[in-house]
């Protein structure tokens, strides 16, 4: 059973150009959340989609949006990135009925230079 | 105040040694509780998950969580070096469907 993939692994943008990452979730998961994860720190929530739908947003701004796919692969697309979006972006799944199980993938690591 | 507290650490126990890591955090409303381990440069990966109070034991591994105290709390047991890694607290209530993490404390076991 393949648990949540990400790709790419890493990345390293210019500041101003957009990004796109991948996430497959885990088996029978129909929930994606993105998170971002700065050096040191704890994760932080960016959003979460449901049925194609984003259910939730954390504290990020307009820049940072994302699409889920009839198949509950997702992607999180950043616009006019900014040093400070250096960081590792995780996606996590889990099912809307187990509601405290979340999985994470590996993570992208993206660079902004 | 920060919703999740965790001591940052790092934390250097030696080999065989019993590890009590702990979170403290502030919103009475969260109800479910999950520990994390994450080794550098990978992604989290989830040892214990607890609903409302109570005691968890899987292993080596034991959570706690006192919701009166807004305290939780990791045990290991029998620590080995390849426990060393961060471990993470995270939590939310039953409404939304963010995880709330703490900031993480490096755990190093010495051989």
């Amino acid at each position: 059973d393949a648990g949540v993939t990400q790709s790419p692994t890493h990345l390293i943008k210019t500041r101003g150009q957009q990004v796109t990452l991948r996430c497959s979730p885990k088996s029978g998961h129909d929930t994606v959340s993105w998170y971002q994860q700065a050096l040191g720190q704890g994760p932080q929530f960016i959003f979460q989609y449901y049925e194609e739908e984003e259910r939730q947003r954390g504290n990020f701004p307009d820049r940072f949006s994302g699409h889920q796919f009839p198949n509950y692969s997702s992607e999180l697309n950043v616009n006019a990135l900014l040093l400070g979006d250096s960081a590792l972006y995780l996606c996590a799944s889990s099912s809307r009925q187990l509601a405290g199980q979340q999985y994470f993938g590996p993570g992208t690591r993206l660079t902004v230079t | 105040q920060k919703e999740v507290e965790q001591d940052p650490g790092p934390l250097s126990v030696p080999e065989g040694a019993i590890v009590s890591l702990n979170c403290t955090y502030s919103n009475s409303a969260f109800q479910y509780f999950m520990w994390y381990r994450q080794y550098s440069r990978k992604g989290p990966e989830l040892l214990m998950y607890t609903y409302s109070s109570g005691n968890k034991e899987d292993g080596r591994f034991t959570a706690q969580v006192d919701k009166s105290s807004k305290y939780i709390s990791l045990f290991i047991r029998d620590s080995q070096p390849s426990d060393s890694a961060t471990y993470l607290c995270a939590m939310k209530d039953n409404y939304g469907q963010n995880f709330v993490f703490g900031p993480g404390t490096r755990l190093s076991v010495l051989p």
